[in-house]
């Protein structure tokens, strides 16, 4: 089944203390992107990845790291999350290219950083 | 900047048809698509419009009109399933995708 994974689905932590997200997707995606949602937001753009090794900033890339080693894989890293990181996060692939019609979304990263 | 704009809610009642529509203003502009979220769940893909014109796709249709930088997402014969968020989006600097805020269509019977 094609799909988007994401771990974990949910997470309570603390400030400053580093976490990590992780992204993987099972359709050999060239492209792989990390949003945010906040309620009257939208979806905001994290960080995209157009392939392995090659990423660039979205809209809200401030306090986020991402790395791009394997095609599948797409990990969300905070150093030191803060209370304003709290959010809703989704990872998302796509087979490449601004063309390209169908993005598909995993189930989503529920944070909180107290 | 690079935006979308789309109201915000939008209500109806089981039965009816409701349009949501959604203008743009982005850079390299290759198509226009509209993706369905219901409350908690993940976004899912439900058309996309590189060509002006509609598309159907059973209950839902999509149009597009590049002159006008305006497109709409048509949903018939609602239902209370249809409840939900949906959203337009397009190509924005690069490769990134950019998203409009949402409309969440409440549907009533």
């Amino acid at each position: 089944e094609a799909q988007v994974t994401q771990n974990p689905r949910y997470l309570i932590t603390v400030t400053g203390k580093k976490l990590t997200v992780t992204c993987s997707q099972n359709m050999n995606h060239e492209y792989m992107s990390w949003y945010r949602q906040d309620p009257g937001l939208g979806l905001r753009q994290i960080y995209y990845s157009m392939n392995v090794e090659v990423t660039d900033k979205g809209d809200v890339p401030e306090g986020y790291k991402v790395s791009r080693k394997e095609k599948r894989n797409f990990p969300l890293i905070l150093e030191s999350p803060s209370p304003n990181q709290t959010s809703l996060y989704f990872c998302a692939s796509r087979a490449g290219g601004p063309s390209t019609d169908t993005q598909y979304f995993g189930p989503g990263t529920r944070l909180t950083v107290l | 900047g690079q935006s979308l704009e789309q109201p915000s809610e939008v209500t109806a009642v089981e039965g009816a048809i409701v349009q949501i529509n959604c203008t743009y203003q982005t850079s390299g502009f290759y198509g226009l698509s509209w993706y369905q979220q219901h409350d908690g769940g993940a976004p899912t893909f439900l058309s996309y419009n590189a060509l002006d014109g509609l598309e159907e796709t059973g209950r839902f249709s999509s149009f597009l009109s590049r002159s006008d930088s305006y497109g709409y997402l048509l949903l018939q014969e609602l239902q209370m399933k249809d409840s939900a968020s949906y959203f337009c989006a397009a190509p924005g600097a690069g490769t990134a995708l950019i998203f409009g805020k949402g409309t969440t269509l409440s549907v009533s019977s």
